[in-house]
Parts: C-alpha cells; sequence; structure tokens
C-alpha cells in the first residue's frame, strides 16, 4: 500500500514563526502536493513538485514555500505564520505518467492553529 | 481555466435510501480524467474511482455507481441502501495539466454526507 506520512497531527503555533509541515512517500512518486483545506472552500492547491528540486505554484501559493530535496520528502514552509493560514494541511503524491493521471494518495493530514 | 462545482454543501439521509451527489466540471482539455474521494471524520482522503473522458461507461461497485455524461459535464456519484458507515465528506476531482506538463488535480467544494440510524 501506498504510504503518505505527515510528520504532526496537530500543530499550534504563535503568529510569526517560521513552520516547517513535513512530508514524506513510500511509493517512489514523482509528483507531490501540498493543498489546504477550509470550509466551504473544499481543497486549494498551495504548491506541488513533479520532480525532485522542481516546483510549481498552485492556487494560494502567497505566504509559503516549499522544499524538494528528495524524492521522497516534500516540506511546507511558512515563513511567518499568520491567523490566516489556520487550517488543515493535506500533502499528496502521485506517479508522474505522461498521457495517463493516476489518482493521488493523501496523507492523514496536518490541523495547524496559529495563535 | 478548470473547475469543478459541488452544489451540495450537505445532505443528510436516513439509512437505507439511496443518495446522489453531484459533480459538474469545466474543462478545455480533449482528453481529462476524473476522481471522486471520500474523506471519513479521521480525515484522510480514500481514492473511490478515476474515469478517463473517452469512457463513458457506467460504473458500478458494490453500492456505489457512477454516472458520466461528458454531454452535460457531469459525473455523479450515487450510493445505494446508504450506511452509517457511508457518513463522510466527498470531493469530486478534475485532472489538469500545467503549462510546464505537469499534472494537478482541481477539487470541488466537497459535500457533507449524513446517514442517520
Amino acid at each position: 500500500d501506498v504510504k503518505v506520512t505527515q510528520s504532526s497531527r496537530y500543530l499550534v503555533k504563535r503568529t510569526g514563526e517560521k513552520v516547517f509541515l513535513e512530508c514524506v512517500q513510500d511509493m517512489d512518486h514523482e509528483n507531490m502536493f501540498w493543498y489546504r483545506q477550509d470550509p466551504g472552500l473544499g481543497l486549494r492547491l498551495i504548491y506541488f513538485s513533479y520532480d525532485v528540486k522542481m516546483k510549481e505554484k498552485g492556487d494560494i501559493p502567497e505566504g509559503y514555500s516549499v522544499s524538494r530535496e528528495k524524492k521522497e520528502r516534500f516540506s511546507l514552509i511558512l515563513e511567518s505564520a499568520s491567523t490566516n493560514q489556520t487550517s488543515m494541511y493535506l500533502c499528496a503524491s502521485s506517479l508522474w505518467a505522461r498521457g495517463r493521471r493516476t489518482e493521488a494518495f493523501f496523507g492523514q493530514g496536518t490541523r495547524l492553529t496559529v495563535v | 481555466a478548470q473547475k469543478v462545482t459541488q452544489a451540495q454543501t450537505e445532505i443528510s439521509v436516513v439509512e437505507k435510501e439511496d443518495v446522489t451527489l453531484d459533480c459538474v466540471y469545466e474543462t478545455r482539455d480533449t482528453t481529462y480524467y476524473l476522481f471522486w474521494y471520500k474523506q471519513p471524520p479521521s480525515g484522510e482522503l480514500v481514492f473511490l474511482i478515476r474515469r478517463n473522458s473517452f469512457d463513458e461507461q457506467n460504473e458500478i461497485s458494490g453500492r456505489y455507481s457512477w454516472n458520466f455524461q461528458k454531454s452535460t459535464s457531469s459525473f455523479n456519484f450515487t450510493i445505494t441502501a446508504s450506511q452509517v458507515v457511508d457518513s463522510a465528506v466527498y470531493f469530486c476531482a478534475l485532472s489538469e495539466y500545467t503549462d510546464g506538463g505537469a499534472q494537478k488535480l482541481v477539487f470541488g467544494q466537497g459535500t457533507r454526507l449524513t446517514i442517520n440510524p
């Protein structure tokens, strides 16, 4: 079974802190994603990566950055956390299959509260 | 731009009733994939089905069935004889290629389904 593991289930951080959310997958997937989930808004893509050191902005990248130094690990960084970044963060991975889409596998989510 | 709309924010039914979750999408691609995911209270999204744009056959898996109609850009999900364990948030999603050739998923807003005993 594909396993996508997020380092924390719950986090509480203070405004202005630098926050790291870590995600690891064990299936050698090329693609990795960070989504944010808010009530009534569904899942919105923050950043994604299709290869080591490669990244693309999603729909809401402001206030976030990412790092992918190794294929299995994709980190989301909040440079200076703000209260409007309180949310559920979901990491996902999928195979790169040109001409064929494959499903994404998700981690259990990190519920981040910024106070 | 690609867009997925799940107009039903919340649905509540009594156990054993049939329930249909609607999904309407917009895309400029001629080849695309559609997905349904289930998010139980534990939080992890669980993949249910993938359907490509060339395959309009309906699919049935146990109590679950999916109706893909390209003419109306819809990909609806029906649960027959619903059970309390079906209570979850359900997301419809559409694949999209970026300018750089990478693929990503665009999600709808989700439908919270509650099955009451």
